[in-house]
C-alpha cells in the first residue's frame, strides 16, 4: 500500500530559529501534497497545496514566507517554519496524493514544539 | 463559518453502547472520507463514500452518504474500548483541485 513518511516526527528548537519538515512518499509518485496543522484536540486544517514544480498554493489566512513549501521532485515535499514562535507550536501532518485519485496518504505528523 | 459540521464533538460512552456521529454541509462534495486518528498520529482513512445514498459497512461501523451528497453518518454498534479516538469526517468538493477539508472532528471515549 502507500506509505507516506515524515520527518523528523518531533522537534523542538528555539524562538527565531528556522524548522524544515519533510514529507516524502516512499512508494508513490505524488504529484499534489497537502500540509495540515493541527491544534491540540482539534481538527486538522489545510494550511497549502503543494504541486511539484510550481509554487505552493497556500489557503487564506496561511502565511506563505512564515511557511515556506517547496515540492522540487514527485516523492518530496518540504515545509519550513521560518522565524518560529512559540505559537507555531502544533502537529504538522502532510498528505499526498498518487496520480489523479481522490484518496490521500497522510504521515504520522510532526510535533513542533517553540520555546 | 465551517464548512463541514461535525457532531457531537465530545462522546462518551459506555462500552456495548451505540453511537452515531453526523457530518452536515451546505456544499455538495464529490466525494467523502471518514478517518480515525489516534494521539500523536496521522489519520487512517476507514471509508470513501461516493455516490449519494450509498451505504457502506465496515464490521461494527456502518457509514452513510447522504442523497445529495452534502451530509454523511458513522454509526458504530456496540461500542468497544478499541473504539476509543478521533473521527473526522473530511469532504472533497469538485473543482477545487482535490483538497480535503475537515470537519471538527469527535473525540470518542468509550469506557469499560
Amino acid at each position: 500500500g502507500a506509505v507516506v513518511s515524515q520527518h523528523p516526527s518531533w522537534v523542538i528548537c528555539k524562538s527565531g530559529t528556522s524548522v524544515k519538515i519533510e514529507c516524502r512518499s516512499l512508494d508513490f509518485q505524488a504529484t499534489t501534497m497537502f500540509w495540515y496543522r493541527q491544534f491540540p484536540k482539534q481538527s486538522l486544517m489545510l494550511m497549502a497545496t503543494s504541486n511539484e514544480g510550481s509554487k505552493a498554493t497556500y489557503e487564506q489566512g496561511v502565511e506563505k514566507d512564515k511557511f515556506l513549501i517547496n515540492h522540487a521532485s514527485l516523492t518530496l515535499s518540504t515545509l519550513t517554519v521560518t522565524s518560529a514562535h512559540p505559537e507555531d507550536s502544533s502537529f504538522y501532518i502532510c498528505s499526498a496524493r498518487r496520480g489523479g485519485a481522490n484518496v490521500l496518504t497522510f504521515g504520522a505528523g510532526s510535533r513542533l514544539t517553540v520555546l | 463559518t465551517q464548512l463541514l459540521e461535525q457532531s457531537p464533538q465530545f462522546l462518551s460512552i459506555q462500552e456495548g453502547e451505540n453511537l452515531t456521529v453526523y457530518c452536515n454541509s451546505s456544499s455538495v462534495f464529490s466525494s467523502l472520507q471518514w478517518y480515525r486518528q489516534e494521539p500523536g498520529e496521522g489519520p487512517v482513512l476507514l471509508v470513501t463514500v461516493v455516490t449519494g445514498g450509498e451505504v457502506k459497512k465496515l464490521k461494527r461501523l456502518t457509514f452513510q452518504f447522504g442523497d445529495a451528497r452534502k451530509d454523511s453518518s458513522l454509526h458504530i454498534t456496540a461500542a468497544q474500548t478499541g473504539d476509543t479516538g478521533l473521527y473526522l469526517c473530511a469532504g472533497v468538493r469538485s473543482n477545487q483541485g482535490g483538497k480535503l477539508i475537515f470537519g471538527q472532528g469527535t473525540e470518542l471515549s468509550v469506557k469499560p
